[in-house]
């Protein structure tokens, strides 16, 4: 059975730092392209970033609205995928999905950024 | 960025009836592989998006044939016939043919 579970969201201030992790199971996640996938409360969907498999270098590409601030990353012996985002602000507030957005995604872990 | 202008933003359908969600894109989804990397995905209420159709009409595992995909290069259209309550939710569309990956901003189908 696959699991996806996403941890380490919560309430921070304006300007501070999370780091997310996404613990995942039951597929071949070494063969996989990993991505975060956002949505803010009431709104749609929008992708943050994209962290490509070994065979590719492990590439990484990203939103403009997060470039510089967010780093996605994986552990390939712990089949994990992990997002550091730092400098939040208030548009950031949403559920982050860990997600292969074809197959397979996590229920989501919300990130509120308020003072 | 390519942006995916998707209609209608809401949709009443009657159970048992027909839907039709359009998406169009800025430019064209065709990759330099020459692949089209459109899909459609479903989000049920306080769920999180299943995906439906990839690669424009290809249905997943699992998806019923009341559920079909179509179009090529900017227009592409997601049917569903013989709606069902198990339907109801928020359509998106997503391109990944191109960085950044962009989604429509989703259509909600709801009963008539």
């Amino acid at each position: 059975e696959v699991q996806i579970l996403e941890t380490g969201g919560g309430l921070v201030k304006p300007g501070g730092s999370l780091r997310l992790s996404c613990a995942t199971s039951g597929f071949n996640f070494n063969d996989y392209f990993m991505h975060w996938v956002r949505q803010a409360p009431g709104n749609g969907l929008e992708w943050v970033a994209e962290v490509r498999n070994k065979k590719n270098n492990y590439a990484t590409y990203y939103a403009a609205s997060v470039k510089g601030r967010f780093t996605i990353s994986r552990d390939d012996s712990k089949s994990s995928v992990y997002l550091q985002v730092n400098n939040l602000r208030a548009e950031d507030t949403a559920i982050y999905y860990c997600t292969s957005l074809l197959d397979y995604w996590g229920q989501g872990v919300m990130v509120t950024v308020s003072s | 960025d390519i942006v995916m202008t998707q209609t209608p933003v809401s949709l009443p359908v009657s159970l048992g009836g027909q839907a039709s969600i359009s998406c169009r894109s800025s430019q064209s989804l065709v990759h330099r592989d020459g692949n089209t990397y459109f899909h459609w995905y479903l989000q049920k209420p306080g769920q999180s998006p299943q995906l439906l159709i990839y690669r424009v009409s290809n249905r997943f595992s699992g998806v019923p044939d009341r559920f079909s995909g179509s179009g090529s290069g900017t227009d592409f259209t997601l049917k569903i016939s013989r709606v069902e309550s198990e339907d109801l939710g928020d359509y998106y569309c997503l391109q990944s043919s191109h960085f950044p990956l962009t989604f429509g901003s989703g259509t909600k189908l709801e009963i008539k």
